[in-house]
């Protein structure tokens, strides 16, 4: 079955530190990754998507994401956090074969102090 | 603007009490879905429509219901609301692997 684990429910860092949101997720087929961001009291907004190719994808707000298939990993890096990242951060996966369903990790609570 | 458009924004129901929640996009898209946000668990989905006159169970159906009438619409339906379906209740519609969401429907069942 899919799965999606977000280990990290709540991550605390400094403006202008590095950050790094871990997803590991579990599928039996190539699967679809995806990061979603959700501010307070707002709905969803995509931030990168993993579907072939190049195993680093780019994304908006500077948020960059890298595909290690040995590791099942989809982790989330930011160079230099800025205080507006502070949000709640999901990662999803989509099956290659069923587009219908996107399963979705528990979320990562970013707090970004000043 | 384009995008998914959910009603109402927040709803207090009493236990046994029913309610239909509203969702229509204007993406012409294919498939949409519904999702409940509670916290620590995620999104979970609760109901998916692949195509206008389809529905499918997700992971946690019971006690909805669905309708997808036309390729704009598809509401969620609560018959008997009770306390446990106090959460956030967010829309989708998909195209391709891009899914665009509403605004979330923030509903209470005392």
């Amino acid at each position: 079955a899919q799965s999606v684990t977000q280990p990290d429910i709540h991550i605390t860092v400094s403006e202008g530190a590095s950050l790094e949101l871990r997803c590991n997720y579990s599928y039996g087929a190539t699967p679809y990754l995806f990061w979603y961001v959700q501010s307070p009291g707002q709905g969803l907004q995509l931030l990168l998507k993993y579907f072939s190719g190049d195993t680093l994808v780019q994304g908006i707000k500077g948020f960059e994401a890298e595909f290690k298939r040995s590791q099942s990993s989809f982790n989330l890096r930011k160079p230099s956090v800025h205080w507006s990242d502070a949000a709640e951060y999901f990662c999803a996966v989509g099956a290659s074969y069923n587009t219908d369903k996107l399963i979705f990790g528990t979320g990562t609570r970013l707090q970004v102090f000043p | 603007n384009a995008g998914v458009t959910q009603t109402p924004k927040f709803q207090v129901l009493k236990t046994g009490q029913s309610m239909t929640l509203q969702c229509a996009q204007d993406m012409n898209h294919n498939s949409m879905y519904w999702y409940r946000q509670d916290p620590g668990m995620g999104l979970r989905l609760i109901y998916y429509s692949a195509s206008e006159g389809t529905t499918d169970k997700g992971e946690v159906p019971n006690g909805y219901n669905v309708s997808r009438l036309n390729k704009r619409e598809f509401s969620l339906r609560l018959e008997s609301a009770a306390p446990s379906q106090t959460s956030v209740y967010f829309c989708a519609s998909r195209e391709r692997q891009r899914a665009f969401f509403g605004q979330g429907t923030r509903l209470t069942v005392v």
